[in-house]
């Protein structure tokens, strides 16, 4: 089965910096790589995902870039806010149309200081 | 966006109780899914439920611990049965919506359950 590693597993940066977060898996048949939000005691909620065939996109602050060769993707956060705070989790799949059945990284916890 | 609502939103239980939580959803949806996420931890899959058919249990779930009911299709049940202290967790139902590329997992609010 898939194997899912993040790094850091906790990062605290000064609002206006940049955080990365990067997740490793081992599933080279993975083709789906979101990554969640879940700010403390909320659900969790989908910020940005990517799908196999594209290396990199961005949504205003936040951008994911996918290397399927290493098997690797990271969260780019530029600008930090504070509530930017929670805790981040990327899920990695061979879902492709099918995105609901996900295993989890053991999530980032991202402080952003003011 | 799928609005799901999750019934109760937290419950203290008794150890060696069951406690059923409900799960709506404001359209109807093919699948459903129930994860849980365990205090200060990530989030595992239980099990996918589809209307009319047996729930799909994923590794180290079973059906008589977590029982799974899906009657129609903006509707579905998880019992966590015969509760120990282990099953302390936040139980999260979620939906798929949107189609092709705009297709994401939406979640509840999730169920806090703590069992004494």
């Amino acid at each position: 089965g898939e194997n899912v590693e993040q790094h850091p597993s906790t990062l605290s940066v000064q609002e206006g910096d940049s955080a990365v977060i990067k997740c490793t898996y081992s599933d080279s048949a993975s083709n789906y790589f979101p990554w969640y939000k879940q700010e403390l005691g909320k659900r969790p909620q989908l910020i940005i995902d990517i799908r196999s065939n594209v290396g990199e996109k961005k949504d205003q602050r936040i951008a994911v870039t996918l290397n399927k060769t290493a098997k690797h993707f990271s969260l780019h956060i530029t600008e930090t806010q504070p509530e930017d705070s929670a805790v981040y989790f990327c899920a990695p799949t061979r879902g492709g149309g099918n995105t609901g059945k996900l295993i989890f990284g053991q999530g980032t916890t991202l402080q952003v200081k003011p | 966006s799928a609005v799901i609502s999750q019934k109760p939103s937290r419950d203290i239980c008794q150890r060696g109780t069951s406690l059923t939580i409900q799960c709506q959803v404001d359209s109807q949806v093919t699948m459903m899914f129930w994860y849980r996420q365990q205090p200060g931890q990530s989030l595992t899959l239980i099990a996918t439920a589809n209307q009319g058919s047996e729930a799909t249990y994923e590794s180290g779930f079973v059906i008589d611990k977590f029982p799974i009911s899906r009657p129609n299709l903006t509707f579905s049940t998880l019992t966590v049965s015969n509760m120990s202290p282990e099953d302390s967790s936040i139980y999260l139902c979620s939906v798929e919506d949107g189609q092709g590329r705009d297709r994401e997992l939406f979640f509840g609010e999730g169920s806090r359950l703590t069992v004494l």
